[in-house]
């Protein structure tokens, strides 16, 4: 199982320019999320799909837009980049939240995508 | 409202033990994550905590509680950055809160 699979590794943007980061997963999991990472920020979540059908923003979705293509894959896209958008993009899914117990389950991550806009 | 604090940087010898802590306040039940990030490498798991697994949870609202996680006798290749984080279930909104300090860096000095 590959787990969770970012593309790209690496981009570099000019101001202005669009692009999409694509993520995918093969654990058949229900929940996808995506981060940002900066120095001394930790990680901020920008959105998340709880199910395919499903996306909800997180603590900093403006500038950005995302699609819950099916169960695997969910992107992620900036329409026209700013520099504050360089960052650290980081792809996870997880098992939806149990019914039961109200506790969360494990996040499994993608290696990142290092996006740099000029 | 969720928030999660957590001390920038600690060095130390290796041999040595470290505690790092994970200081948060959450709305609802909490369940405490830590991920180690080594360069160029996904997020791992080292650590989950929930009610179910911890005498440390009362219930919900919890103010300024703390979740450590403790290294023994560390080596130089435990060097990385420790990330907390906390996540909130809110059933009545069919969603959860998210939300990961700012990271540990710990480095280990032969």
């Amino acid at each position: 199982n590959a787990g969770v699979t970012q593309t790209p590794k690496f981009q570099v943007l000019k101001t202005g320019q669009s692009m999409t980061l694509q993520c995918a997963q093969d654990m058949n999991h229900n929940s996808m999320y995506w981060y940002r990472q900066d120095p001394g920020m930790g990680l901020r979540l920008i959105y998340y799909s709880a199910s395919e059908g499903t996306t909800d923003k997180g603590e900093v979705p403006n500038g950005y837009n995302v699609s819950r293509l099916n169960k695997r894959e969910f992107s992620l896209r900036l329409e026209s980049a700013a520099p504050s958008q360089t960052s650290v993009y980081f792809c996870a899914s997880s098992e939806a939240f149990g019914q039961g117990e109200p506790s969360v389950n494990e996040q499994f991550f993608g290696p990142g995508t290092r996006l740099t806009v000029l | 409202s969720n928030s999660v604090k957590q001390t920038g940087q600690i060095t130390v010898s290796e041999g040595a033990s470290v505690t790092m802590n994970c200081t948060y306040t959450s709305t609802g039940y909490p369940t405490l994550f830590w991920y180690v990030e080594y360069p160029s490498k996904p997020l791992q798991l080292l650590q989950r905590e929930t009610m179910e697994n911890s005498k440390n949870f009362g219930g919900g609202n919890i103010k300024d509680k703390n979740s450590p996680i403790v290294k023994y006798s560390v080596q130089v290749s435990d060097s990385a950055v420790y990330y907390c984080l906390l996540g909130v279930c809110v059933k009545e909104e069919g969603a959860q809160k998210l939300v990961f300090g700012q990271g540990t860096r710990l480095t280990i000095n032969p």
